[in-house]
This record gives C-alpha cells, structure tokens and sequence, in this order.
C-alpha cells in the first residue's frame, strides 16, 4: 500500500499549547482518518473525514479533508498531558485497507 | 462501539517455532479483516486482507507460506507466523470491517500482539 507523507515527525510542547499536524499524498482518497495509538496498544479512531473539503470536530481536536482530497490535518487545541501518544493519519479507498501515515509523535509537558 | 479482540496480547517464543494470533470481531460479523504488522517507532504495514470463506491477498514482499491467515469464519480470522525467527519480532495489529465485503463500514481496531522470538 502507499504510505502517506506525515508531518511532523515529533513535536514537544508545553501544556496549553495548540497542536497541528497534516498529511499529504500523491493520490486522491476518498477517506481520511486520524488515530491515535498508545505504547503497545492498537490505533483507535479520532476522526473520519468522509468529503472534500469536510470540516469536522470532536472535542479539542479539528480535522479537515483537503479541497483536492490529497491532504489533511489534524489540530489539538489546548493540549494536556494524556494526549501523549503517537498520531496517524490514514487515507482510504472505498472498500479497502488503509493507507497509514508514518507517525506524529506528540510529548506534552505539564 | 464494536470491539475488536486480539489474543494473545503478547508472546516470547523460540526460533523456529509457529505462533498463532487471534482476531475476534466480538459483537458485529466481519466479512473482511486486515493484518498489519508494526515496527517499533514506525508506521503500521497492512500484510494482508482477509475475506471470510476464501483465501487471503497479501500485499507485495509479504510471504503467504510463511504468514497464513484463515478466516473461518465472520467473528474469527487467526494469522500463524510459521518457523519464527528474530526478524519476524514485532507488532501484529488486525483490524475488522464491520458490513458486507467491500463496503465501506467502519474499520475497527484490536489491541495489537506483540511477538518477541528469540
């Protein structure tokens, strides 16, 4: 599968800070996800993204499905402590696996 | 929301020998499961798609004799690493879809099995 170009790769913040990451990709998807994985447990869903251009919340966290369908981001507003963990973006095809980003990997510093 | 179960969560064995990994779909029926295999610090892989009642499609570079995944039935696919070796140490996550085979319901998640052969 074709993995996408996730950036960044890490970031390390303070406490109350604003978060923003993105994805972008050579080809068109008709989904986009955002997951969120913790140390030695699966990804679990944060967001799906199901129409260009699509603006969509939930809690802290804003996501965005990219006009041409090729990109995406992802911003946690006010950030907190637990929401350390590692951050994918995953782009997907009508009716097949997805396509996962290789990571954003967020400290947060009380 | 559906829950999606693996077990083992995590298991040590020793070269040469066959793990099996279980993916459960407990509460919807799952027409179709993906494999992914994770690296530490790095993305997750999709190794293969599994359809219930027929054979898998691995993706390129993943060896079907070596990685044999069944999918018996709509609640259960396994994954059997056949003679493990060091390299074959990682993260093994599966994922079910959750509707008819090639629709587009939500993919839910296990917890992953971590394989550590020694």
């Amino acid at each position: 599968g074709q993995q996408l170009n996730q950036s960044p790769q890490s970031m390390f913040i303070q406490e109350g800070e604003d978060v923003s990451m993105n994805c972008t990709s050579s080809s068109i998807f008709n989904t986009w996800l955002w997951y969120k994985q913790d140390p030695g447990e699966g990804p679990v869903l944060l967001i799906a993204l199901y129409k260009a251009g699509e603006l969509t919340s939930n809690g802290r966290l804003t996501a965005q499905f990219g006009i041409t369908r090729k990109d995406s981001f992802l911003n946690i507003s006010a950030s907190i402590p637990s929401d350390v963990g590692i951050y994918f973006c995953a782009g997907q095809h009508s009716g097949y696996a997805l396509n996962f980003g290789k990571g954003t990997s967020l400290l947060v510093t009380p | 929301g559906a829950v999606v179960s693996q077990h083992p969560s995590w298991v040590i064995c020793k070269s040469g020998t066959s793990v099996k990994i279980e993916c459960r779909s407990l509460d919807f029926q799952a027409t179709t499961m993906f494999w992914y295999r994770q690296f530490p610090k790095q993305s997750l892989m999709l190794m293969a798609t599994s359809n219930e009642g027929s054979k898998a499609t691995y993706e390129q570079g993943v060896e079907k004799d070596k990685f044999l995944i069944n999918h018996a039935s709509l609640t259960l696919s396994t994954l059997t690493v056949t003679s493990a070796h060091p390299e074959d140490s990682s993260f093994y996550i599966c994922s079910a879809r959750e509707g008819k085979r090639g629709g587009t319901g939500e993919l839910f998640f296990g917890e992953g099995s971590r394989l550590t052969v020694l």
